[in-house]
């Protein structure tokens, strides 16, 4: 299976702050990798696929780049709603790993 | 509009089985892939299996095999996930979630609301 690793595990952020998630997997994974976003008691929300690709929808300030192991978000402005939790996903082969999740919390 | 609406939350003994239904609407049925996602309380998010709409044998995570079965109405639109041999680890939120058969390695972009299945004697 391909495991994947999120850094951080959680973090601290202002409003207007610019916020960046990595996520790495443990072998090539190409493109294949979309970035979930979930509040409390909420299901998850697509916000990248295939690395770079933004959702229908989802707010011109989230972004994702990266190919092959190494992938990043980047909030460019954090703004009061996006405090949630972050997820990486590969959907290169199954099983479709996540990675643990990024907690965004205000400072 | 887009639903995936799923069934309501459920309480099983150790050793029960709980199957989880999904009924899919405002779509073509057949152009998406539906994967089942739980989340214990808690904790992140883990895969258990994709099943396509249209046909074939679906695939379960290894650590499910033998205890998860996925399932299709396509009369209905409907699709199920059923795990037996309920422990209290099997405590979790489930998820429905649809991808899409024509864009490679998308993600998944419509969810349902999902069902608390408690595990407990």
């Amino acid at each position: 299976d391909i495991q994947m690793t999120q850094s951080p595990s959680s973090l601290s952020a202002s409003v207007g702050d610019r916020v960046t998630i990595t996520c790495r997997a443990s072998q090539t994974i190409s493109g294949y990798l979309n970035w979930y976003q979930q509040k409390p008691g909420k299901a998850p929300k697509l916000l990248i696929y295939t690395a770079s690709n933004l959702q229908s929808g989802v707010p011109s300030r989230f972004s994702g780049s990266g190919s092959g192991t190494d992938f990043t978000l980047t909030i460019s402005s954090l703004q009061p709603e996006d405090f949630a939790t972050y997820y990486c996903q590969q959907s290169y082969n199954t099983p479709r790993t996540f990675g643990q999740g990024t907690k965004v919390e205000i400072k | 509009q887009v639903q995936l609406v799923q069934s309501g939350a459920e309480v099983k003994k150790p050793g029960a089985s709980v199957k989880v239904s999904c009924k899919a609407s405002g779509y073509t049925f057949t152009t998406y892939f539906i994967h089942w996602v739980r989340q214990a309380p808690g904790q992140g998010l883990e895969w258990m299996g994709i099943i396509s709409p249209s046909g074939g044998s679906p695939t379960y995570a290894q650590k499910l095999q033998g205890r998860l079965t996925m399932t299709r109405d396509t009369s209905t639109s409907t699709l199920y996930m059923e795990v037996s041999n309920l422990t209290s680890e099997d405590t979790a939120i489930y998820y429905c979630a649809r991808q899409n058969l024509a864009v490679a390695g998308k993600g998944l972009d419509y969810w349902g609301q999902g069902t608390l299945v408690t595990v407990s004697s």
